[in-house]
């Protein structure tokens, strides 16, 4: 079941530079898509959703960008910090009273100095 | 601070014991769900938990798995003979006010011997 795809298993960005997380999806009746950061160890971090009948959806230095023709959406950070390497996972959910996630794969981004 | 606590961090336990993994929300919520993710894995949903009764579960939660919600307040998971394949981090979950993201615990690292 590949309903979310994070083709990109890591990816490697020079601080203060922009990021760019892409992730594809199958499922046209999604109702939200959500962006997840993951430091090892830990829980999963909610970091931004977009509604699918949104394009864009801003906070602070993350963005994230919905095309719905292509079913791809990205998130974007800038400008990358040191604290923002982790893994990020991108997600999907049916809207119901109890809706399950469905993750990706996630990506492991990389700020280098 | 964590939206909802899980314990034990780390349980190791022998092939076909049982295993109860404990979620304790902040504060008051409806919406509980369960997911796991397998080392190198995705995060993958397991069940989903309203008003103390299933709402919906995966292939993966079968006859070997059970929730519940003992007191009202805390939120389990038993496993009752696990497996090797059982080794995995497991996430407690709870519903976001916009009824779509969901907030992780830190998780509880089950493994297997």
């Amino acid at each position: 079941d590949q309903q979310v795809k994070q083709n990109s298993p890591s990816l490697s960005v020079q601080e203060g530079r922009i990021s760019i997380l892409n992730c594809d999806y199958t499922n046209s009746m999604f109702d939200y898509f959500l962006w997840y950061k993951k430091y090892p160890a830990e829980g999963p971090t909610f970091l931004i959703s977009i509604s699918s009948i949104k394009d864009k959806n801003e906070d602070g230095r993350f963005t994230v960008f919905l095309n719905k023709s292509a079913k791809h959406l990205s998130l974007h950070i800038v400008p990358s910090q040191p604290g923002d390497s982790a893994v990020y996972f991108c997600a999907a959910l049916l809207y119901s009273s109890a809706s399950k996630i469905i993750f990706g794969s996630g990506t492991r981004l990389s700020i280098r100095p | 601070e964590p939206e909802v606590t899980q314990t034990p961090s780390h349980q190791v336990t022998q092939m076909g014991q049982e295993v109860i993994l404990r979620c304790v929300p902040i504060s008051n919520h409806l919406y509980f769900y369960w997911y796991r993710q397998i080392l190198g894995q995705k995060v993958e949903f397991l069940v989903s938990f309203y008003n103390n009764e299933i709402s919906e579960k995966s292939e993966i939660f079968d006859d070997q798995f059970s929730v519940e919600r003992p007191d009202g307040s805390n939120f389990t998971l038993k496993i009752r003979s696990t497996k090797l394949e059982d080794s995995a981090m497991y996430f407690c979950a709870r519903a976001g006010t916009g009824g779509y993201e969901q907030y992780f615990g830190p998780g509880t690292r089950l493994t297997v011997t």
